[in-house]
């Protein structure tokens, strides 16, 4: 399996309720971002937490990171329908390294 | 807020024609990236370049590839000689510096090969 794999793959909840996305990833890293992509269009990035850091917050996003299990979360509080988009993680190991990107989860939020 | 624009959105061209994507990356950035994403599959890294130089660059990025910055704004990726295969959602981005920063992603040109 690859470095930074999201779960689950799809995720179609009902407006106003929580939205959990996992990622778990293989190698050492530096950082860990989350990123948005709306459908055919660009990334945005939402969230960038340091190997040094256990949790982040950020409006209604919820970051965790564990280096021991090697794996973060990305909650999303009291969801829209405008947050149906693809949530990406994306790993970076130390030094000057690309980002490495995983499949994505597809969160439906449902009016 | 600034922001990452890229040129053309869409591009269209036919196979073994050479295309180039335009990138402007955020002004006070020093590190520049190409990524791209194939239809429904996760976006891969293609190349970094810092100093005007290239710092990286995957396994994808052959010899068809190239990258320039032209001048103080601008960079470019080229392909010389598309493939099929190269139809995909290409993304620029940018960071102030390497290792802790966040890259910022332009909207993407959508490349197809036909």
């Amino acid at each position: 399996s690859q470095q930074g794999e999201e779960d689950p793959q799809a995720l179609s909840i009902q407006e106003g309720e929580n939205a959990t996305m996992n990622c778990s990833y293989k190698t050492s890293i530096n950082n860990l971002q989350w990123y948005r992509q709306n459908s055919g269009r660009g990334l945005v990035h939402l969230i960038l937490i340091r190997s040094n850091e256990r949790e982040k917050h950020s409006g209604r996003l919820r970051v965790t990171l564990d280096t021991s299990k090697k794996s973060s979360s990305l909650l999303i509080t009291a969801s829209r329908a405008a947050d149906t988009a693809s949530y990406f993680c994306a790993t970076r190991r130390p030094g000057n390294t690309p980002l490495v990107f995983g499949k994505g989860t597809r969160l439906s939020v449902i009016a | 807020e600034p922001e990452v624009t890229q040129t053309p959105s869409h591009q269209v061209t036919q196979m073994g024609q050479e295309v180039i994507l335009r990138c402007v990356p955020i002004s006070n950035h020093l590190y520049f990236y190409w990524y791209r994403q194939i239809l429904g599959q996760k976006v891969e890294f293609l190349v970094s370049f810092y100093n005007n130089e290239i710092s990286e660059k995957s396994e994808i990025f052959d010899d068809q590839f190239s990258v320039e910055r032209p001048d103080g704004s601008n960079f470019t990726l080229k392909i010389r000689s598309t493939k099929l295969e190269d139809s995909a959602m290409y993304f620029c981005a940018s960071s102030e510096a390497s290792g802790q920063e966040t890259q910022y992603f332009g909207p993407g040109t959508r490349l197809l090969v036909l």
